[in-house]
């Protein structure tokens, strides 16, 4: 049964440049969340979605970055034109329907580096 | 708001020697507290999830214990495999389904 999957692992990008990020959820779990972890600090909550929903962005910055689940294929973390404070890690976690945060598993993470 | 504060940062021990680390939070309705390792370069590698005070939870040398304000990591005579970062997280009634991290201790054991 395989984990929260992430990839890519490592991404590099240029000041300017769109970053993709895809996770696909552990089989079964229809839910997902983004986090992303800043140098130093804390794991930081960004977007809460279902199967073609945004249920909370609250954490998401509001200009340049995005979210989708669609109903079918992997989650995408979007970030368009990247600045260098962009760069992190950023963490999927995935869920069932009726367990939802409180047992969720991380992906291994897709570490962002803007240069 | 929502907000935890772990310490100490870092803590470096000896093989064999027990420690706790601390999770002190404020929260608007606990919902449950959680805790985390996170090894270099990995995602965090869920643990414990405590629910209300006086609970208590145990895997290996690891043991969690909660209070209304405050929950301890306690590590009985740890092996250098235990060497991570630790992470404690809240989820409270206001925060939906978003998790609230600390920034974690980092804890190194030496042989």
């Amino acid at each position: 049964n395989a984990g929260v999957m992430q990839n890519p692992r490592h991404l590099v990008r240029r000041r300017g440049q769109e970053a993709r990020l895809r996770c696909s959820p552990m089989k079964g779990h229809s839910h997902v969340y983004w986090y992303r972890q800043l140098p130093e600090e804390g794991l930081k909550f960004m977007v809460y979605l279902q199967k073609e929903n945004i249920i909370d962005e609250s954490g998401m910055p509001k200009e340049r970055f995005s979210a989708e689940f669609p109903k079918e294929g992997p989650s995408i973390l979007r970030i368009q034109q990247v600045v260098r404070g962009d760069s992190a890690a950023y963490f999927c976690a995935s869920s069932r329907p009726n367990r939802a945060i409180t047992e969720a598993f991380f992906g291994q993470g897709t570490r962002l580096t803007v240069v | 708001e929502d907000q935890v504060t772990q310490s100490p940062e870092a803590l470096r021990l000896q093989e064999g020697e027990s420690s706790s680390l601390n999770c002190s939070y404020t929260v608007s309705g606990l919902r449950g507290l959680f805790w985390y390792r996170q090894d270099p370069g990995k995602g965090p590698e869920f643990l414990f999830t405590l629910y209300s005070a006086g609970e208590e939870k145990e895997k290996e040398r690891l043991k969690a214990t909660l209070t209304k304000k405050e929950s301890f990591l306690h590590i009985t005579a740890p092996k250098p495999e235990d060497s991570a970062t630790y992470l404690c997280a809240v989820l409270g009634i206001q925060g939906a389904q978003k998790l609230v991290f600390g920034q974690g201790t980092r804890l190194t054991i030496n042989p």
